[in-house]
């Protein structure tokens, strides 16, 4: 399809089992992102890349999240030893944006990962 | 760093009426663009319009429309002859300079009443 691609749509774990969720991007954009969205609350930023880098983790909110991308297209973040309070819409997008300054490229979203930690 | 507010939890419509969703921001920047998106419940968030700072025209998209205050950092987000699938969460969102990601407000829901 031409739109942003997660998967898997909704999933559902155990307290304290990792887990791993996907993103394809739109192809041909270097920009990628990733925010948590928790219930009734807005989007939180967590990782951006730029092509396979990720200059900007700052959003990480502990040291059981990370994230990697290859081949400047598919992208995967990585829960390890979830938690009740990891529960939320995990939310991915990408854009044309280098990174350089204000483009006004918008950016562009996945349908995202609903998780749910029992 | 940037901070987005949209001061308005719920909001509802009449269908066929007007609303208009409000957003304030803080920044030091003195270029920048500004964006509205739409959260229905299928989660997708949907870029309804964009507003360039640099511009003094308001920007519009057919039925939506924005009030651009730069001097005030005010952002609101009008919508006219509202229909029932305008019913979603609206999030107003600003880009970080630099690698543009986004800080977003807290949102606002809107309903139609039919």
């Amino acid at each position: 399809g031409a739109g942003v691609s997660q998967s898997p749509s909704n999933k559902v774990t155990e307290k304290g089992k990792d887990v791993e969720l996907r993103c394809d991007p739109i192809s041909g954009h270097t920009a990628l992102y990733w925010y948590r969205q928790r219930l009734g609350q807005g989007l939180e930023f967590l990782i951006y890349f730029q092509g396979n880098s990720a200059p900007d983790k700052s959003g990480l909110p502990s040291d059981r999240f990370s994230a990697e991308r290859t081949g400047e297209s598919v992208s995967t973040l990585t829960i390890q030893r979830t938690q009740q309070e990891d529960s939320a819409v995990y939310l991915c997008a990408s854009s044309l944006s280098r990174g350089a300054g204000y483009s006004n490229q918008p950016q562009h979203f996945g349908d995202g990962t609903r998780l749910s930690i029992l | 760093a940037q901070t987005v507010t949209q001061s308005q939890p719920e909001m509802s419509v009449q269908e066929a009426e007007t609303v208009t969703l409000s957003c304030t921001y803080d920044t030091s920047e003195s270029d920048y663009y500004l964006f509205w998106y739409k959260q229905p419940p299928s989660r997708q968030m949907i870029l309804v319009i964009r507003q360039e700072a640099y511009k003094q025209q308001n920007a519009t998209e057919n039925r939506f429309s924005v009030n651009f205050q730069k001097a005030a950092k005010s952002f609101s987000l009008k919508i006219s002859d509202s229909q029932l699938g305008d019913a979603a969460m609206y999030f107003c969102a600003f880009p970080n300079f630099g690698n543009e990601k986004l800080t977003f407000g807290t949102g606002t829901r809107l309903t139609i009443i039919p």
